[in-house]
């Protein structure tokens, strides 16, 4: 099991939409639509942001945005605000009750 | 309100195995519906699946921990637990358990525990 790929970084001015993608393979995230996101700020445990690929959980802000196409998957920020500067990652089954998770994108708000 | 906390030693030495805990309250870790996880983290990276379990014994494990990992419930104590055998530097990590939605997302995490290997 590889670990999905992400974006080392992405940043954006406060106000702006930015997107981090997650690719995986046919394997994971191709196979299933059972992609969920997480908000890590530092020292702290993930906070799941997105799951089954594009739902939101009670409480999280509608900022928040998930979608899936083929072997990728995409979260937006859409007007992101300083508040939003933390750590994302993706996870995806894979099949046989296993996960994997993305290697992570650090978003800096400029 | 489910709350999740690991529990163990923070420092080994390599060769010992890592024992840690999660207490789970506030819910019942018999409920079918869940599985339950272990995650772990290196000091600045990213997040690694070690390992889930069903309270009925069900487990799955990360095929590049399979041979060193062990999960396992007391139904009794409320708790899981992760063994992991002949730790090294690559080990430490901060670990986190977490309660897996039928769905396949986790939600919520412990706060996660420091456990550093090192002679």
């Amino acid at each position: 099991q590889s670990a999905l790929t992400q974006p080392a970084s992405v940043s954006g001015s406060p106000g702006q939409s930015i997107t981090i993608s997650c690719t995986g393979t046919s394997s994971d995230i191709g196979s299933h639509n059972l992609v969920s996101w997480y908000q890590q700020n530092p020292g702290k445990a993930p906070k799941v942001i997105i799951y089954e690929n594009s739902k939101r959980p009670s409480g999280v802000s509608a900022r928040f945005s998930g979608s899936k196409s083929g072997n990728t998957a995409s979260l937006t920020i859409s007007g992101v605000q300083a508040e939003d500067e933390a750590d994302y990652y993706c996870s995806s089954y894979a099949g046989s009750s296993t996960y994997v998770f993305g290697t992570g994108t650090k978003v800096t708000v400029l | 309100q489910l709350q999740l906390q690991e529990s163990g030693p923070g420092l080994l030495k390599p060769s010992e195995t890592l024992s840690l805990t999660c207490t789970v309250s506030g819910g019942s870790i018999s409920s079918s519906t869940y599985f339950w996880g272990w995650i772990r983290q290196p000091p600045g990276k990213g997040l690694e699946w070690i390992g889930s379990l069903h309270f009925s014994g069900i487990t799955q494990y990360n095929s590049s921990l399979k041979s060193r990992v062990t999960i396992s419930v007391d139904t009794s104590k409320n708790q899981f637990s992760l063994n992991l055998s002949s730790v090294t530097a690559a080990d430490t990590a901060v670990y986190y358990c977490a309660r897996i939605w039928p769905r396949d997302w986790f939600d919520p995490w412990g706060q996660g525990t420091l456990v550093t290997v090192s002679s």
